[in-house]
């Protein structure tokens, strides 16, 4: 799995627009990125995944460079309950059948 | 929504003392995990588990740990000879055909005294 550089922590305020920023240079070719979130004393949770460009679901948007070497999880209108910490993980899809490896993510704080 | 239940929700055991926690996967579901997360500390990868054997396993899962999946099921861990900085908060996750999407349940809170 390719390595992933994310910042430790932010704050944000409720309502707000929040991007978390993850930095993967030595991205390889067949390699996806995905994102999950983790509540206190909760089971990850799969966010959302893609290999280039722009994702959107209903929880959050993904923004993918065109040389895909960093990746944006944006999470629109903040509330308290998405304090919480959010991973970015990068590998192919053998890598993520066999193992999924986490790093310590970025602890996001929302502020009322 | 189909979800990954694990029992017990907490466990406490005395030093020495063998555990077992099982954990019942999403029911069409192939590829099966498990991890643990020592308090204030990261995710951390055990094993997993495919087509009936271990697809790979970390450094931390040595002879004291081993998983079996005894039916169609339930996919359990079993922690031999627990010691104090086994407690921990161990979780099993599940994933189909989207690779990357796996499914947490829970989690099962070891307290080891």
């Amino acid at each position: 799995l390719a390595k992933t550089t994310q910042p430790i922590s932010m704050d944000s305020y409720e309502g707000q627009e929040v991007n978390i920023t993850c930095s993967h240079n030595n991205i390889a070719t067949n390699d996806y990125i995905t994102w999950y979130q983790q509540f206190p004393s909760q089971g990850p949770r799969f966010i959302i995944q893609g290999y280039k460009t722009k994702v959107t679901n209903e929880v959050a948007s993904l923004f993918i460079p065109a040389d895909r070497k960093s990746s944006t999880l944006s999470l629109p209108r903040v509330s308290l309950s998405d304090t919480a910490v959010y991973y970015c993980l990068v590998g192919d899809r053998a890598e993520y059948g066999n193992k999924l490896v986490f790093g310590a993510g970025t602890i996001l704080r929302v502020k009322s | 929504e189909p979800e990954v239940t694990q029992t017990p929700s907490h466990q406490v055991t005395q030093m020495g003392q063998e555990v077992i926690l099982r954990c019942v996967p999403i029911s069409n579901h192939l590829y099966f995990y498990w991890y643990r997360q020592i308090l204030g500390q990261k995710v951390e990868f055990l094993v997993s588990f495919y087509n009936n054997e271990i697809s790979e396993k970390s450094e931390i899962f040595d002879d004291q740990f081993s998983v079996e999946r005894p039916d169609g099921s339930n996919f359990t861990l079993k922690i031999r000879s627990t010691k104090l900085e086994d407690s921990a908060m161990y979780f099993c996750a599940s994933g189909g055909y989207s690779a990357g999407e796996l499914f947490f349940g829970e989690g099962s809170r070891l307290t080891v005294l």
